[in-house]
């Protein structure tokens, strides 16, 4: 069956202080992987795309990396408006977004 | 210009009404999903449209009736719902059809309550 566990479920960090989000998944056949950023009562935005292992890609103070059985979302130097839950979905074989249930971030000043 | 629109942002309607929530998106794409999003919970998938033709419905209850007009509009009728069908409802769009591997961009959501 495929699956998409995300750890940990809740991430509480200082200003300024890096870390890293896990995205564990067995899907079918990975045609994709992607990470959202969602605010609460408000639609997922997207962050990034990663289609093969050894991909990297980065926007500001995120960066994405994928390998054959995990995904890492590393901030670094966060800030308060970073604080948001993050979201991490694999497209299956037949193109199913197989979401995680998400790791809620914040970021104290 | 990665926009997909909905409206209401906010909708409360009772057991016995009929209403309808709209999506929109004017970047060409060519599949078109809802999903339902209850709280402190992962988007679960409703429907999906690819080329305007119904592609998927994932054992969705009757009482949730998916229309696409055109290519740019999607609307999903409610009727007869239950207090628990309460939750953001959202609507996607991707570049090419169902079967690819095109990002889907979400809209900000419908908020719905069902007294």
């Amino acid at each position: 069956e495929d699956q998409v566990t995300q750890s940990p479920e809740a991430l509480r960090l200082q200003e300024g202080e890096s870390s890293s989000l896990n995205c564990s998944y067995t899907v079918s056949g990975l045609r994709g992987l992607f990470w959202y950023r969602q605010d609460p009562g408000k639609g997922p935005e997207f962050l990034f795309t990663l289609y093969s292992a050894g991909e990297e890609k980065e926007k500001e103070r995120l960066k994405a990396t994928l390998t054959k059985k995990e995904s890492f979302l590393h901030i670094t130097a966060p800030k308060p408006e970073d604080s948001a839950t993050y979201l991490c979905a694999a497209a299956n074989q037949g193109g199913k977004l197989i979401f995680g249930q998400g790791t809620e971030l914040s970021v104290k000043p | 210009d990665t926009e997909v629109t909905q409206t209401p942002k906010h909708l409360v309607m009772g057991m016995t009404n009929k209403k309808s929530l709209k999506c929109e998106q004017h970047m060409g794409h060519r599949a078109m999903y809802w999903y339902k999003q209850k709280a402190k919970k992962p988007p679960e998938l409703m429907f999906v449209y690819s080329y305007e033709k119904l592609s998927i419905n994932e054992s969705v209850p009757s009482r949730f009736s998916p229309e696409c007009p055109n290519s740019s509009l999607l609307n999903l009728h409610l009727h007869a719902l239950q207090p628990e069908d309460s939750a953001l409802y959202l609507c996607a769009s991707s570049q090419e059809g169902w079967m690819s591997t095109d990002t889907q961009y979400f809209g900000p959501g419908t908020r719905l309550t069902v007294l």
